[in-house]
């Protein structure tokens, strides 16, 4: 198994640019979420999934849109890259959907936005 | 790797010492935490996980202790070696009609050989 793959690993975008960036995960994993992470914070959440055709938000969603057509993807978007959202990027799978059992967690994708 | 982190506390002990860090917690209502350990330019890696109807869980070389009265959890690390080097986050996990994993900030434990 992959485990949780992340693309890409490094973007630099400009203020205004759009992007997606993707995260898929090969355990059958019902739940999946992503985190944001700042130099000195902890992970921020920023989505959550419990299964296909559901999504919910987290902590810090403005910004940011989620789909889940699929088990297996959960593609971030970014709608209007703004200077604030430059971090690092984390997408997390869990099999328990109750916020239970243990995440795995992506290798993250740098974001720069200029 | 990337350095994530700059400004967290910082825990530096003695290899073969024991380490201790702690966590203060948000909310009351959260029924089950979680350890991580994050290794520089890598994502979070689960260590040991406790619910809330408990005070204490061991694993290998680990314990988690959790005072609800306080909102306090920690980590406790026996016989610390240098691989044990790295960040290390508390989280709790709520359910507000959805389920959330919220993480602390992070304390950045140094093994001294």
């Amino acid at each position: 198994n992959a485990g949780v793959t992340q693309t890409p690993k490094f973007q630099v975008l400009k203020t205004g640019q759009s992007m997606t960036l993707q995260c898929a995960q090969d355990m059958n994993h019902e739940y999946m979420s992503w985190y944001r992470q700042d130099p000195g914070m902890g992970l921020r959440l920023i989505h959550y999934s419990v299964g296909a055709g559901i999504t919910d938000q987290g902590e810090v969603p403005n910004g940011y849109n989620v789909s889940r057509s699929t088990t297996e993807d959960f593609p971030l978007r970014l709608l209007s890259a703004a200077p604030s959202q430059t971090s690092v990027y984390f997408c997390a799978s869990s099999y328990p959907t109750g916020g239970e059992g243990e995440q795995f967690f992506g290798p993250g994708t740098r974001l720069t936005v200029l | 790797g990337e350095s994530v982190g700059l400004h967290l506390p910082t825990l530096s002990v003695q290899e073969g010492d024991n380490s201790i860090i702690n966590c203060a917690y948000s909310n009351s209502a959260s029924d089950y935490f979680i350890w991580y350990k994050q290794e520089s330019g890598k994502g979070p890696q689960f260590i040991i996980d406790i619910r809330s109807n408990m005070d204490k869980r061991q694993g290998q070389r680990v314990t988690v202790l959790l005072n609800k009265t306080v909102k306090h959890l920690s980590l406790q690390i026996a016989a610390t070696q240098p691989g044990d080097s790295a960040v290390y986050f508390c989280a709790e996990t709520l359910n507000t009609g959805g389920f959330k994993t919220i993480f602390g900030a992070g304390t950045r434990l140094f093994v001294k050989a």
